[in-house]
């Protein structure tokens, strides 16, 4: 199993550019997630998905899409990229909600 | 709106010490409560899950408790050593996931 796969790993971009960034894992887990982690602060919340189809918001949402059309998949879209979005970003995935969470390697995101 | 404390940011003892790291948190409407590991450039391993009815949980070294009344969490490293040295982190489920900043571990050999 390679668990929870994130590309990229490094990615800059300008502001007002757009991008995908990649979720997968292969252990069927139900469950996903991504988080931002800045300096200080701990991970946040941005959205998540208890299914393939369903997706909701975390705590901090706003200027981020994801969809879940797999159980595998779960991207999350930058519309329009801003400096406040500079950051480093992770994915998790868990059996079902409220089991242990594993997580990528994380995708370290610049905005000029 | 729950926050998580993890304090100190920063801990360094040496070799064969055991040491507690604290999580507090201010809602104790939770789920559950979980202890992860992060090395540098890396993402999260989870250590230590603990449902919103235990009390404790225990996976070799490690032990974790969890008293949601004083809502407060604590990691308990037994005999510590240099591998150990990387960031703890706590995360609480409520109504979403929320986390502390970290505790910044180094054992010194």
């Amino acid at each position: 199993n390679a668990g929870v796969t994130q590309t990229p790993k490094f990615q800059v971009l300008k502001t007002g550019q757009s991008m995908t960034l990649q979720c997968a894992q292969d252990m069927n887990h139900e469950y996903m997630s991504w988080y931002r982690q800045d300096p200080g602060m701990g991970l946040r919340l941005i959205h998540y998905s208890v299914g393939a189809g369903i997706t909701d918001q975390g705590e901090v949402p706003n200027g981020y899409n994801v969809s879940r059309s797999t159980t595998e998949d779960f991207p999350l879209r930058l519309l329009s990229a801003a400096p406040s979005q500079t950051s480093v970003y992770f994915c998790a995935s868990s059996r079902v909600y409220n089991s242990p969470l594993h997580f990528g390697n994380g995708t370290r995101l610049t905005v000029t | 709106k729950q926050e998580v404390t993890q304090i100190p940011a920063a801990l360094s003892v040496p070799e064969g010490e055991n040491l507690v790291l604290n999580c507090s948190f201010t809602d104790s409407a939770i789920y559950n409560l979980q202890w992860f590991r992060q090395d540098p450039g890396k993402g999260l391993t989870s250590l230590l899950l603990i449902q919103s009815s235990q009390r404790e949980q225990t996976s070799g070294r490690l032990n974790a408790s969890l008293d949601k009344s004083s809502g407060r969490s604590t990691l308990y490293i037994a005999a510590s050593q240099p591998g150990d040295s990387a960031t703890y982190l706590c995360a609480v489920d409520g109504n979403d996931m929320r986390f502390g900043a970290g505790t910044r571990l180094t054992v010194k050999p």
